[in-house]
């Protein structure tokens, strides 16, 4: 089964630093999705993408899917308290009709 | 982490009936969250339902087609009701798993015909 894994698990930085959480997949992706949760709220989408090398923005979050597609990348830039929360990538898991996740990373930004 | 049983995995259902989707968790929480993810698009919030309240509905989704039961701390249904073509799509639930971050049920394909 296809597994995807977030690195790191935990983060902490200081308001106004820069950040890269990284979601490994252990097969080729075919559409990878960033989610962030803030405590004790539901998901909230980010980015989906799907061709290898694509980048996107928002704000001051930028996902990447590498060309291999099994790999993406979510930085934010100057980041500030309310970049706090869980961010999650998720995928369609290939010809199984099931959705995965990844591990999570958990953010917190120090004012 | 909590486990948690969504059922059933699928379903193929004519338009205008109702399918009740359940989730049981091993493990007594607070918050559930209902997801639905149709086809191409990203996850949707759905609603958020805690114990002994009326769940919270996100906007475009109401009571009356998403009713959601909240029986106590380890249970949840969501009923999609007076189906449609439209409905089809993959439903989650998801509970927050404190330390461990969250925890998603396996999802229901349902598809309207």
């Amino acid at each position: 089964s296809q597994e995807l894994e977030q690195s790191p698990q935990s983060l902490i930085v200081q308001e106004g630093k820069n950040l890269t959480i990284n979601c490994t997949s252990s097969k080729t992706l075919y559409g990878l999705y960033w989610y962030k949760q803030k405590y004790g709220e539901g998901l909230i989408f980010l980015m989906m993408l799907q061709k290898g090398g694509e980048e996107k923005s928002h704000e001051k979050i930028t996902a990447k899917l590498d060309e291999k597609k099994q790999q993406s990348s979510l930085h934010i830039t100057a980041s500030q308290p309310s970049h706090a929360g869980i961010y999650l990538c998720g995928a369609d898991e290939f010809r199984t009709y099931k959705y995965i996740f990844g591990t999570g990373t958990r953010l917190k930004v120090l004012a | 982490s909590a486990v948690i049983s969504q059922k059933p995995s699928r379903d193929i259902c004519q338009r205008g009936t109702s399918l009740t989707i359940q989730c049981q968790v091993d493990s007594q929480v607070t918050m559930m969250f209902w997801y639905r993810q149709q086809p191409g698009q990203s996850l949707t919030l759905i609603a958020t339902a805690n114990q002994g309240s009326e769940a919270t509905y996100e906007s475009g989704f109401v009571i009356d087609k998403f009713p959601i039961s909240r029986p106590n701390l380890t249970f949840s249904t969501l009923t999609v009701s007076n189906m449609s073509p439209e409905d089809s799509s993959i439903y989650l639930c998801s509970v927050e798993g404190g330390s461990s971050g969250y925890t998603f049920g396996s999802g229901t394909r349902l598809t309207v015909v």
